[in-house]
């Protein structure tokens, strides 16, 4: 059962352009979602997260929209760079299961010069 | 300040043989978790410790496997008989307490012959 879903594989971007990761989750005790950044041979690096008492949080060019009635997050970077390109996972924590986290299957981003 | 680190980075053994993964996480964290990735999979919940409560042993897919966390920091974790199905990268993350971000470690790659 697969409680946290990314249904993108990959996804290609020109630079400057903004790139838009998406995130469905099917738990509504859910209480909490981040995001992660995943290069080849290195572990998960944290980007942003959300409490589900916001619908938005900003850090710069990352942005993560929380929509709790379609139970959907998205991850948007803009303007996208190069160095962007990587694996990012989505994740999403609380409820009964406290403290560990539920993750996507990741979707792989490749900017282009 | 150092981050998390997991030893060995690459272990190759045979099915069959016991293998033991080691993470040191950063120092002051509370929790520790573990995970394990397959190949073009997400990460996948094994287990987690927070502080001197019992460990959320939730994700463990056989009793085959067992971590332990020594003086509330390192943490090992054991495969016992080794199967190629339990091929995938290993990785280790802290935080300072349950809900808090995790801080993910480099990983460690297993692959079982």
């Amino acid at each position: 059962d697969q409680q946290v879903k990314q249904n993108s594989p990959s996804l290609s971007v020109q630079e400057g352009r903004i790139s838009i990761l998406n995130c469905d989750y099917t738990n509504s005790m859910f209480d909490y979602f981040l995001w992660y950044k995943k290069y080849p041979a290195e572990g998960p690096t944290f980007l942003i997260s959300i409490s589900s008492i916001k619908d938005k949080n900003e850090d710069g060019r990352f942005t993560v929209f929380l929509n709790k009635s379609a139970k959907h997050l998205s991850l948007h970077i803009v303007p996208s760079q190069p160095g962007d390109s990587a694996v990012y996972f989505c994740a999403a924590g609380g409820g009964t299961s406290y403290g560990k986290l539920t993750f996507g299957q990741g979707t792989i981003l490749t900017v282009h010069p | 300040g150092a981050g998390v680190s997991q030893s060995p980075s690459n272990k190759v053994t045979e099915k069959g043989k016991d293998v033991e993964l080691r993470c040191d996480p950063i120092s002051g964290h509370t929790a520790l978790y573990w995970y394990r990735q397959s190949l073009g999979q997400g990460l996948e919940f094994l287990i987690y410790f927070q502080g001197n409560s019992a460990p959320d042993k939730s994700g463990l897919p056989s009793d085959r496997f067992s971590a332990e966390r020594t003086g509330g920091s390192v943490s090992t974790l054991t495969i016992q008989r080794t199967q190629q199905e339990d091929s995938a990268v290993y990785l280790c993350a802290s935080s300072p307490g349950a809900g808090n971000e995790q801080f993910f470690g480099p990983g460690t790659r297993l692959t079982v012959l």
